[in-house]
């Protein structure tokens, strides 16, 4: 149980695109979901933080026009990447908890965007 | 501020052999302290974590941590290295939630190398 997907697990784009990556939590009931991004070799950064049906919660210094999070179901949560430029090339990963039961994060598998 | 620190950046050991990854803290309150691990190119796995209780946790993969709140460290620990367990491993804690929100905090993080 507490399996969390994400689609696509690869996205090569042309800069001054936009990109849209799925966050779906398989068998639970996701009220929160929350975006990270990873440099090479480095630590998890965490982007934002959403509620289903409410607007996501930016960590300083994330652009939220340039990251936009809908959270529009329990189990579905997007990131769309827009006017990507090749800064933004980086692996994101995201994660869901649920209520109750599932109440820690549960991590999707990542999706590595390059940006050319 | 609340902060997790992994003071090495690669850990080297021989199969076989008991391994220990490091790990540090720095929060206010009780804290919430996790860790897991990540394979080239995959998402976050839970290993374990400490919440209350018991000092020594145990996880998964025969992974093991002890709570030492004198020392404000969760050093990871394994009896018997495997060359599967090859990795980067993070170190993470909960913060109190600001905005609702309880937000996970991830160490640098180690990458672990067992040798044949």
């Amino acid at each position: 149980g507490a399996v969390v997907s994400q689609h696509p697990s690869r996205v090569i784009c042309k800069s001054g695109t936009s990109v849209k990556i799925e966050c779906r939590s398989l068998d639970f009931q996701a009220t929160t979901m929350f975006w990270y991004r990873q440099f090479p070799k480095q630590s998890l950064m965490l982007m934002a933080t959403s509620n289903e049906g409410s607007k996501a919660t930016y960590e300083q210094g994330v652009e939220k026009d340039k990251f936009l999070i809908n959270h529009a179901s329990l189990t579905l949560s997007t990131l769309t990447v827009t006017s990507a430029h090749p800064e933004d090339s980086s692996f994101y990963i995201c994660s869901a908890r649920g209520s109750v039961v599932h109440n820690e994060q549960f991590f999707g598998p990542g999706t590595r965007l390059t940006v050319l | 501020a609340q902060s997790v620190a992994q003071p090495e950046d690669q850990v080297n050991v021989a199969e076989g052999n008991p391994l220990t990854v490091k790990c540090t803290y720095s929060v206010s309150g009780n804290p919430y302290l996790f860790w897991y691990v990540q394979y080239p190119n995959r998402g976050l796995q839970f290993l374990l974590k400490y919440i209350t209780g018991d000092n020594l946790v145990k996880g998964s993969y025969g992974f093991e941590a002890e709570f030492n709140k004198s020392q404000t460290s969760f050093h990871l620990k394994k009896p018997s290295a495997l060359v599967s367990d090859s990795a980067l491993y993070f170190c993470a804690v909960r913060v109190p939630p600001s905005g609702g929100y309880n937000k996970l905090i991830f160490g640098a993080g180690t990458r672990l190398a067992v040798h044949p």
